[in-house]
């Protein structure tokens, strides 16, 4: 089983549609969590940070159940510019040194 | 402004030469990193350093090198030992810790071709 596993998609949604993604992670003792966005042929940015009790940036909101692993991200009132590929990203310590894994990330296409 | 530099954008080389990715940050951050991105597929580690003077292997440092003699400066060399060098090679940096809380920010990267 992968680390960290994400649906690659893509995803086509249509502008003002809702969608959710969801990423699992295979290891319990993963500390933090985050979503980053990828344009084409872009380097990735950090979307948002996740946190245990939920959390949510405008039309973004990030979620976190630990009793079955797995983040999830919801989009609300889709718009063009949210066509990207978003990276499920899982962090933990590992060795005194901080282990970051990314998932494949997931496509998504927003159609007008 | 704070960020991340990476030179050259584009970057062809021939088979058996090697080459040097330049990668600066001016955040003040200790701890830097080098993926490689090919498509469909994950970002994965290739070398990671946490102080100066310091590195470790990550997943695939097989055909790689890198020093870190100064903080702001983590350059990657990809030799001629790596097999299939082609690919997208991107610099991260982030706090020091092991809280595992801190998030990685990343240059724009270098497109690496072997022709």
């Amino acid at each position: 089983r992968k680390e960290v596993e994400q649906d690659p998609g893509p995803f086509n949604v249509p502008e003002g549609a809702t969608v959710a993604f969801n990423c699992t992670y295979s290891n319990s003792a993963s500390q933090s969590f985050f979503w980053y966005r990828q344009d084409c042929r872009k380097e990735p940015k950090l979307l948002m940070s996740v946190y245990s009790s939920g959390n949510e940036d405008g039309r973004f909101t990030a979620q976190l159940n630990r009793a079955s692993q797995y983040i999830s991200l919801l989009i609300r009132d889709s718009k063009l510019s949210d066509s990207a590929t978003y990276l499920c990203v899982v962090c933990m310590n590992s060795g005194g040194y901080q282990k970051v894994t990314f998932g494949i990330g997931t496509k998504l296409q927003v159609i007008p | 402004d704070g960020g991340i530099t990476q030179s050259p954008k584009y970057l062809f080389r021939k088979e058996g030469q090697n080459v040097t990715l330049s990668c600066e940050q001016n955040l003040n951050h200790d701890a830097m990193y080098w993926y490689r991105q090919d498509p469909g597929q994950g970002l994965r580690l290739i070398y990671y350093s946490q102080i100066v003077n310091d590195f470790q292997k990550g997943d695939i440092a097989e055909g790689y090198s890198v020093s870190r003699e100064k903080k702001e400066s983590f350059p990657l060399t990809v030799t001629s030992a790596q097999k299939n060098p082609t690919a997208f090679y991107l610099c991260a940096s982030s706090m020091r810790g092991t809280s595992g809380r801190h998030e990685q920010f990343f240059g724009p990267g270098t497109r690496l071709t072997v022709l």
